[in-house]
């Protein structure tokens, strides 16, 4: 089945860091990808949507210059978080559709920030 | 404003029995999906219902949908251990707009 490669799955970083978030789909092409935020015990926070060789669009509160996301490919869509801090500590979780097929929505494994 | 509910939000089981977890959700949508998540693992997709009336189903899991209602369903079918999870429904609008409802924390007690 279609498989969505994240990396890394866990990063550990010093307060004011940037650490970055790979999102791969990689046997199908995905126009869109979702990136979403977790945090214990609670259900998913979708933070923004990855459009494909244009600007992703944030949620409310979420702030655009604070968690970067490029989609320079169909295949790839990346997450920055710009000078971490601890409350940037969290699960992430990207996801992308597989437009050529039934549309079915796959996820990366995760990636668990902590910043220090 | 786009909404998902899922209930409930906790369920403890015993083996053998029968339940089923609800979701409802407020807008017209494209999709509705419904996924499992094992603590500290990302999810892992369970069904896509793509039309009023879709029904599928894979070993004691079985999934609906009513567009008309707004309404899917999961229903377990004689729980057993290994179903003890957090299930999520998620609906997709617009086909770039994602919402999920809060969970389900399911537990399956011998």
């Amino acid at each position: 089945g279609a498989v969505v490669s994240q990396h890394p799955s866990r990063v550990i970083c010093k307060s004011g860091t940037s650490v970055k978030i790979e999102c791969r789909s990689l046997d199908f092409q995905a126009t869109t990808m979702f990136w979403y935020r977790q945090f214990p015990k609670k259900s998913l926070m979708l933070m923004a949507t990855s459009n494909e060789g244009s600007k992703a669009t944030y949620e409310q509160g979420v702030e655009k210059d604070k968690f970067l996301i490029n989609h320079a490919s169909l295949t790839l869509s990346t997450l920055t978080v710009t000078s971490a801090h601890p409350e940037d500590s969290s699960f992430y979780i990207c996801s992308a559709i597989d437009s050529s097929n039934t549309g079915e929505l796959f996820f990366g494994e995760g990636s668990r920030l902590t910043v220090l | 404003e786009l909404k998902v509910e899922q209930n409930p939000l906790f369920l403890s089981m015993q083996e053998g029995k029968n339940y089923t977890i609800y979701c409802n959700y407020s807008t017209t949508s494209d999709r509705l999906y419904w996924y499992r998540q094992d603590p500290g693992k990302s999810l892992e997709s369970l069904f896509v219902l793509l039309s009023n009336g879709a029904v599928k189903q894979e070993g004691r899991l079985m999934a609906s949908l009513d567009t008309k209602a707004r309404l899917s369903t999961l229903h377990i079918t004689a729980a057993v251990h290994d179903l003890s999870a957090t299930y999520f429904c998620a609906v997709l609008y617009n086909n770039n707009d994602m919402r999920f409802g809060a969970g389900t924390r399911l537990t399956v007690k011998p």
